[in-house]
């Protein structure tokens, strides 16, 4: 079973710091990588999507892949009220069968102090 | 309509009763799923519909029975369920393509069972 490790807060941080959510995966072969959000009673939303190696930004957000530690993390740079939600981490690998699947991990819950 | 909608939203249910959950996708893509998410659980994979073959099941119960008619289309019918299958009901879609996989949400539909 290939599994996907994040830790579930709550993380807390302040108004206008930067939030740094960490996901680590079990497996080598994953190749694709994305982060999904949250909010209490909805469903999740695609926030930001990586497949190499290095830095990816997208306004104030930044994900970031190392393929060699199998981790992935996304930052939140000045930091938002409005960014408080669940941030999911998931990983596609490949099955035996050759088709696609999409693993989850549980979820960091980012809280940001007003 | 537009992306993904399902019905209902909300379903208490005994566990003697039968009753089933619809999921539209309006985007045109080409492959659909269920998730089930309980509270401290990473989102559970049910089901994988691509181009209206079932592709994956993940081992579920089979008082879950889900039924892909279409490439828009797809229901979960729920048969003598347990309290512990009370949770989130989550459909989603997405166009699958060589290793990326933009799943988009619907709603979801909260199920309790008595």
């Amino acid at each position: 079973q290939k599994e996907v490790e994040q830790n579930s807060g709550p993380l807390s941080v302040p108004e206008g710091a930067i939030a740094s959510l960490n996901c680590t995966y079990s497996d080598r072969g994953s190749q694709s990588f994305f982060w999904y959000r949250q909010y209490s009673g909805k469903s999740p939303e695609l926030i930001m999507f990586i497949y190499s190696n290095g830095d990816k930004e997208d306004g104030r957000f930044t994900a970031q892949l190392n393929k060699a530690s199998q981790y992935v993390s996304l930052l939140i740079r000045d930091s938002q009220p409005s960014d408080s939600a669940t941030y999911l981490c998931a990983v596609i690998w490949i099955s035996n069968f050759g088709n696609e699947k999409l693993t989850f991990g549980t979820g960091t819950r980012l809280t940001i102090i007003p | 309509e537009t992306g993904v909608t399902q019905t209902p939203r909300h379903l208490v249910m005994g566990m003697t009763n039968k009753k089933s959950l619809k999921c539209e996708q309006h985007l045109g893509h080409n492959a659909m799923y269920w998730y089930k998410q309980s509270a401290k659980k990473p989102l559970e994979l049910m089901f994988v519909y691509s181009l209206e073959e079932r592709v994956e099941n993940n081992s579920v119960p089979s008082r879950f029975s889900p039924e892909c008619p279409n490439s828009s289309h797809l229901f979960l019918h729920l048969h003598t369920l347990q309290p512990e299958d009370s949770a989130l009901y989550l459909c989603a879609s997405s166009q699958v393509s060589g290793g990326y996989n933009e799943q988009f949400f619907g709603p979801g539909t909260r199920l309790t069972v008595l």
